[in-house]
């Protein structure tokens, strides 16, 4: 039969817009959010983090916002360049050994 | 520094034949963490380690996989037998305890079992 994968979100973006990448997570006791980019072939490479106490960082062309209230994490991506292409990841910290719990990902991809 | 470390980075194997990936995590990080990645499933968290002690197992599939780390530089993840559905991608990461900066990945281990 057929095999079925995850249904990756898809965001399509024209080089040199802004991008927007959302999640939400489920555990309201996470003091600790990364976001990923993983290029094809490669492991997942860190982007930017933010804790708890905090609702906004910024990064080079990248920011990541944090909103405890509705449980969201977003990752803005300033002036898309074809380099930012990859399936995109966000995990939050779910105990104190470091265990990250990892979303599904969004795949971006970037058009001239 | 050369990040972490894995072997094989591809490795085709028979099913039914034992296979052993290797890991080198990073210097000074105390908390390993072997992932498997497929389209099925996208990354799923198999074991970790803290200071090599096995933390948490409950990701393994099944008793014929299993986890090591011996000393704080090395870890193996073993499949003994393998099967076709074993095929995926498996990720060796480190982190500092704690995951103060979130982890490193490795290039990862392409395994395919025919």
């Amino acid at each position: 039969g057929e095999s079925v994968g995850l249904h990756l979100p898809t965001l399509s973006v024209q080089e040199g817009d802004n991008s927007i990448i959302n999640c939400a997570y489920s555990n309201s006791a996470s003091d600790y959010f990364i976001w990923y980019k993983q290029e094809s072939g490669k492991g997942p490479q860190f982007i930017i983090d933010i804790r708890s106490n905090m609702d906004k960082r910024q990064g080079q062309r990248v920011t990541v916002l944090l909103n405890k209230t509705v449980k969201h994490l977003s990752l803005q991506i300033a002036a898309t360049q074809p380099g930012d292409s990859a399936v995109y990841f966000c995990a939050d910290e779910t105990d104190s050994w470091g265990k990250l719990q990892f979303g599904a990902g969004t795949q971006v991809v970037v058009t001239p | 520094d050369a990040g972490v470390i894995q072997s094989p980075r591809h490795e085709v194997t028979e099913m039914g034949q034992e296979v052993t990936l290797r890991c080198k995590p990073i210097s000074g990080h105390n908390s390993l963490f072997w992932y498997r990645q497929t389209m099925m499933r996208g990354l799923e968290l198999l074991i970790y380690f803290n200071n090599n002690v096995p933390i948490d197992d409950s990701g393994m599939p099944e008793d014929r996989f299993s986890a090591k780390m011996p000393n704080a530089s090395f870890s193996t993840l073993k499949i003994q037998p393998s099967e076709p559905r074993d095929s995926a991608v498996y990720f060796c990461a480190s982190s500092p305890t704690g995951g103060q900066r979130g982890y490193t990945f490795g290039s990862g281990t392409r395994l395919t079992v025919v």
